[in-house]
């Protein structure tokens, strides 16, 4: 069935350095890729997403790549800040729809 | 705008029991998803509305698990009688029918449920 790996499941920076979580799916019909953001005791929220038809798309210090042919994507967040300390979820929508989400990655950024 | 509100935000009950969740969605949106996320693990699909209408409810676990969205408005998951691996957050989000099928999901806050 339709299935996400999301890794690693821990992440630990330095306040200023770069962090990366990657996922892989497996539905080849998937053409959507967001990624949310869930602070403690907080409702997840979308921080940014990635059509099947784009390879790359940047925000300010968050980017996303996507790699269609290996089925890989990532999340690139740079500078990072105490604030960015929180669980990230990928997930993809494949053929059936519904979005499909990874087991989260908890990112702590350490001042 | 009001986001999506879920109720309650903690509910601790015994095995056998019955407990209901209620999710609000925003105003107007169509489409009405529960999720449960079991600790460390990810955020497994329940099923999805559309309107009043049960769109996919593959991920539903049992024929323990009722989940009913009467006039298209709220909706409400009933867990009879509740089983230990029950417990996990259950979360509904919703989105809007222009989204589509690469529309932003709008999450609540989550109902925890611990079965002892």
């Amino acid at each position: 069935g339709e299935n996400v790996e999301q890794h690693p499941s821990t992440l630990s920076v330095q306040e200023g350095d770069s962090a990366v979580i990657k996922c892989t799916y497996s539905d080849s019909a998937s053409n959507y890729f967001p990624w949310y953001k869930q602070e403690l005791g907080k409702r997840p929220q979308l921080i940014i997403d990635i059509r099947s038809n784009v390879g790359e798309k940047k925000d300010q210090r968050i980017a996303v790549t996507l790699n269609k042919t290996a089925k890989h994507f990532s999340l690139h967040i740079t500078e990072t800040q105490p604030e960015d300390s929180a669980v990230y979820f990928c997930a993809a929508r494949g053929g059936g729809g519904k979005l499909i989400f990874g087991q989260g990655t908890e990112l702590s950024v350490k001042p | 705008e009001a986001g999506v509100t879920q109720f309650p935000s903690h509910s601790v009950i015994e095995k056998g029991q019955t407990v209901t969740l209620r999710c609000d969605p925003i105003s107007g949106h169509d489409n009405l998803y529960w999720y449960r996320r079991v600790m460390g693990k990810e955020i497994k699909f329940l099923l999805h509305f559309v309107k009043e209408s049960k769109q996919d409810e593959s991920g539903m676990p049992n024929n323990r698990f009722l989940a009913e969205r009467t006039g298209g408005t709220y909706s409400t998951l009933k867990v009879q009688p509740a089983e230990l691996e029950d417990s996990g957050v259950y979360f509904c989000a919703s989105s809007s029918r222009t989204s589509g099928n690469t529309g932003e999901l709008f999450f609540g806050e989550g109902s925890r449920l611990t079965v002892l």
